[in-house]
């Protein structure tokens, strides 16, 4: 079974710093990848998503993420935070090949905007 | 375009009553459904999810059960809430099998 791990429970950043969230992925093979944000007391979010291909994705709110084989990794960046990305952010796994139905996620990074 | 309607937002209910959380999509047909569970710094955990009419898995064994009565309408139940049963639920639909979710608004529930 696929499994996820977010190793940050919270980071802080300033407001105009850049930004790296960490993604670990456990999987036989290259899972489908996906990276959400929940502000409090909302659903969940899709930012961007990886199938196949080229391994920087781009996602929307100026998020952009990279798929590392080598490193099971699949880390969400952002060049310049801006206060209202304040949230909390998970990553997620799908396996293509079936098996296990819907999404793997970690149990998320709250994510804190300093001014 | 798709969107998911789930309801109610918040709920409080004493133990021992009954629950149903409906969740309903709009704009697509033969959705994948499924309910999640959110508890507070343990991630989502998935309790439910349809590939079709009448046809629902189960994840987690629990006091819950599911149904899916129309093509686009997913409902999560219980008999008797336990108090364990609090937390955030929230319904999702995918176009494929293990692709991208979209979810709900989530239902936040209290059992007192």
């Amino acid at each position: 079974a696929q499994s996820v791990t977010q190793p940050d429970i919270h980071i802080t950043v300033s407001e105009g710093a850049s930004l790296e969230l960490r993604c670990n992925y456990s999987y036989g093979a290259t899972p489908y990848l996906f990276w959400y944000v929940q502000s409090p007391g909302q659903g969940l979010q899709l930012l961007l998503k990886y199938f196949s291909g080229d391994t920087l994705v781009q996602g929307i709110k100026g998020f952009e993420a990279e798929f590392k084989r080598s490193q099971s990794s699949f880390n969400l960046r952002k060049p310049s935070v801006h206060w209202s990305d304040a949230a909390e952010y998970f990553c997620a796994v799908g396996a293509p090949g079936g098996g296990a139905d819907g999404l793997t996620f970690g149990k998320g990074t709250h994510l804190i905007i300093q001014p | 375009s798709q969107t998911i309607h789930q309801w109610p937002a918040t709920l409080v209910q004493p133990v021992g009553s009954p629950l149903s959380l409906e969740c309903t999509v709009e704009g697509t047909s033969n959705p994948n459904l499924y309910w999640y569970r959110q508890a507070a710094g343990r991630g989502l955990q998935l309790l439910f999810y349809s590939v079709g009419i009448g046809q629902i898995s189960s994840e987690v064994p629990q006091n819950l059960s599911a149904s899916r009565p129309q093509d686009r309408q997913f409902i999560l139940s219980s008999k008797k809430l336990l108090l364990s049963d609090s937390g955030f639920y929230l319904c999702a639909w995918s176009p494929r099998r293990n692709t991208e979710a979209f979810f709900g608004q989530g239902t936040r529930l209290t059992v007192v």
